[in-house]
């Protein structure tokens, strides 16, 4: 079974301040994909970044960073100096084929962002 | 390019009421899928179309809900009848199977029924 965990369900900074949000994830697929969402109070799914299993470098996308560790089944993101513009839900998610194909996206319960001036 | 299209934002109904909800994917891509988010279950996987056919209902809650997709630009998903437990937003979502595997999502439709 494929499983998405967010064990931080609310994270509050002061604007600058770093934030790292976890994510664990248990498969028993050897190849998978890893996706991260964001999903602002205006409602909508944002897509941020898709991960290869195969792929452990570390990705960093302006304040935006992604630490993919297959040991430790962990891949989790990290915002730098954040804005008040961060504040969202972050969604952490897993696919592959023991889902039946790849098309089903396992989705963390989120991680709730909030950046105060 | 436009992102996957919504319709309409959002919907009030009464209960028993039939509801159907409106999903244009983004142009090209061959798999399709609804979404229901609510508080209490997060985002649930509702169906999944590849190529205009279902290859998953498994989290169609009940026969009240349906789900077509008629043609590689449109579906949709109706609840009849409709009950307040249904009140959620629904979301629809795209991508292009083979290529990428991230999924695009729409706006969401705001579903309440009274």
């Amino acid at each position: 079974a494929q499983k998405v965990t967010q064990a931080q369900t609310e994270i509050s900074v002061v604007e600058k301040e770093d934030v790292t949000l976890d994510c664990v994830y248990e498969t028993r697929d050897t190849t998978y994909y890893l996706f991260w969402y964001k999903q602002p109070p205006s409602g909508e799914l944002v897509f941020l970044i898709r991960r290869n299993s195969f792929d452990e470098q570390n990705e960093i996308s302006g304040r935006y960073s992604w630490n993919f560790q297959k040991s430790t089944s962990s891949f989790n993101f990290t915002i730098t100096a954040s804005q008040v513009v961060d504040s969202a839900v972050y969604f952490c998610a897993l696919s592959g084929p023991s889902t039946d194909s790849w098309g089903k996206l396992q989705f963390g319960a989120g991680t709730q962002v909030v950046v105060t001036p | 390019d436009a992102g996957v299209i919504q319709s309409p934002r959002h919907e009030v109904t009464e209960m028993g009421q039939e509801v159907t909800l409106r999903c244009k994917p983004i142009s090209g891509h061959n798999s399709l899928f609804w979404y229901r988010q609510t508080m209490m279950r997060g985002l649930e996987l509702l169906i999944y179309f590849n190529n205009n056919v279902p290859i998953d209902d498994s989290g169609m809650p009940e026969d009240r809900f349906s789900a077509k997709m008629p043609n590689a630009s449109f579906s949709t998903l109706k609840i009849q009848p409709s009950e307040p437990r249904d009140s959620a937003v629904y979301f629809c979502a795209s991508r292009h199977q083979g290529r990428d595997n991230e999924q695009f999502f729409g706006p969401g439709t705001r579903l309440t029924v009274l």
